[in-house]
């Protein structure tokens, strides 16, 4: 399809693994958002690029969360030594140029958990 | 940190009954999203308001934002059990697009 992908859909983890979720966004969209959506919260903004700009990394949690975006197209974000609070559902979203009034699209998620 | 917070947190009303959800914060902002996002999916945009006192109409859904463009409602008029699903405003931190979302508003309509 043309929407925005991520894969795995969910993923189960023990402590202390690493692990790498990846984001396809729509093809031709310069801006890809990383959000983090805990149970029963809202949306936490993660990590921002924007074509060949450097990323906004403001919103990771910890140094044991980089992301990186290949090519400007695909993006995986990956979370060294694993611990059960970063259990969550993982968000990718596109947008065509990163303007705040565009339309950001979103893909299904990656359900992590960590045992 | 400009941060939204909505009300109420979980909504269960009859088909056919009107609901209204709200978006409050400190802060202004240039403009509020609404988003609806259902099990197992990402959230889906709904509408996007820009001006203080801006009214729009989605079928059944009006968005107003606040003449302060500090806050922000959903009214839902003769809900339907396809209303069902997480309700999110969102605001955005900078020039960038990149977003403040709320906490959500469970609705559920029973038929």
């Amino acid at each position: 399809g043309a929407g925005v992908s991520q894969s795995p859909s969910n993923k189960v983890t023990e402590k202390g693994k690493d692990v790498e979720l990846r984001c396809d966004p729509i093809s031709g969209h310069t801006a890809l958002y990383w959000y983090r959506q805990s149970l029963g919260q809202g949306l936490e903004f993660l990590i921002y690029f924007q074509g060949n700009s450097a990323p906004d990394k403001s919103g990771l949690p910890s140094d044991r969360f980089s992301a990186e975006r290949t090519g400007g197209s695909v993006s995986t974000l990956t979370i060294q030594r694993t611990q059960q609070e970063d259990s969550a559902v993982y968000l990718c979203a596109s947008s065509a140029r990163g303007h705040e009034k565009e339309t950001q699209y979103f893909g299904p998620g990656t359900r992590l958990l960590v045992l | 940190t400009q941060l939204l917070e909505q009300s109420p947190q979980f909504l269960s009303i009859q088909e056919g009954e009107n609901l209204t959800v709200y978006c409050n914060s400190s802060s202004v902002f240039s403009s509020l999203q609404w988003y609806r996002q259902e099990p197992g999916e990402g959230p889906v945009l709904l509408v996007t308001v820009v001006t203080g006192g801006e009214v729009k109409k989605l079928k059944r859904l009006t968005f107003q934002f606040g003449d302060a463009r500090k806050d922000s409602s959903l009214h839902i008029t003769a809900a339907q059990p396809g209303d069902t699903g997480l309700y999110l405003c969102a605001g955005p931190t900078d020039s960038w697009g990149k977003l403040q979302f709320g906490a959500g508003t469970q609705v559920v309509v029973t038929p």
